[in-house]
């Protein structure tokens, strides 16, 4: 079935600094692709998402783009701020539409 | 993207009462709802799939007697954790599906069972 695996955090930053969390998957066909992200003591946001291959996913300064060669999903910011610390979330649905979440990477950013 | 509430958002309660958790739906009329748990420092869970107007679909190893689960409407689902113990404390998280795929989560219910 479909899986995700995303790096394990912490990942620690200062502000400013660039941000790159690695995600690939496994899928049959082209599912689309999402990233979550949980801030502390709250539920999950969808961050942004891809639908096809090729696509790029944006919001916020995050971006992530859909490569089907490499079976990625990496999700980039080119300057984080310490409000982006959180917990961002890999995911793609399996063959029945339950989403499938990565273990979550952390990531902290001090000013 | 959608709305989506649970209430309450936090509750401590004695082992060995019930606990019902709310999710609602603000602004979508979801046929499908999902209910999943939260360790701390942990990925989520996923418990059971809500359908309105019929019985939830558990996952294995849920014990679909302690955890009910009702989506008597498009627009309400609620879990119900009987007979709760100190184990079952955790983060419960409720979401709605819409669109290709994606799911739109509530803001959680913090379970404490002393």
């Amino acid at each position: 079935g479909n899986s995700v695996t995303q790096m394990e955090g912490p990942v620690t930053l200062s502000e400013e600094a660039f941000l790159t969390i690695n995600c690939t998957y496994t899928a049959t066909g082209y599912p689309s692709l999402f990233w979550y992200v949980q801030y502390p003591g709250e539920g999950l946001q969808l961050l942004l998402k891809a639908t096809k291959a090729d696509d790029k996913g944006s919001n916020k300064g995050f971006e992530a783009t859909y490569r089907k060669e490499t079976t990625s999903f990496h999700l980039e910011k080119g300057s984080v701020q310490v409000s982006d610390s959180a917990v961002y979330f890999c995911a793609l649905p399996n063959n029945t539409d339950k989403l499938i979440f990565g273990t979550g990477t952390r990531l902290q950013v001090f000013p | 993207g959608a709305v989506v509430s649970q209430h309450p958002s936090w509750v401590i309660c004695k082992s060995g009462t019930s606990v019902k958790i709310e999710c609602r739906s603000l602004d979508f009329q979801a046929t499908t709802m999902f209910w999943y748990r939260q360790f701390p420092k942990q990925s989520l869970m996923l418990m059971a799939t809500s359908n309105e107007g019929s019985k939830a679909t558990y996952e294995q190893g849920v014990e679909k007697d302690k955890f009910l689960i009702n989506h008597a409407s498009l627009t309400l689902s609620t879990l119900t954790v009987t007979s709760a113990h100190p184990e079952d404390s955790s983060f419960y998280i409720c979401s709605l599906r819409r669109g290709s795929g994606e799911q739109y989560f509530g803001p959680g219910t913090r379970l404490t069972v002393t």
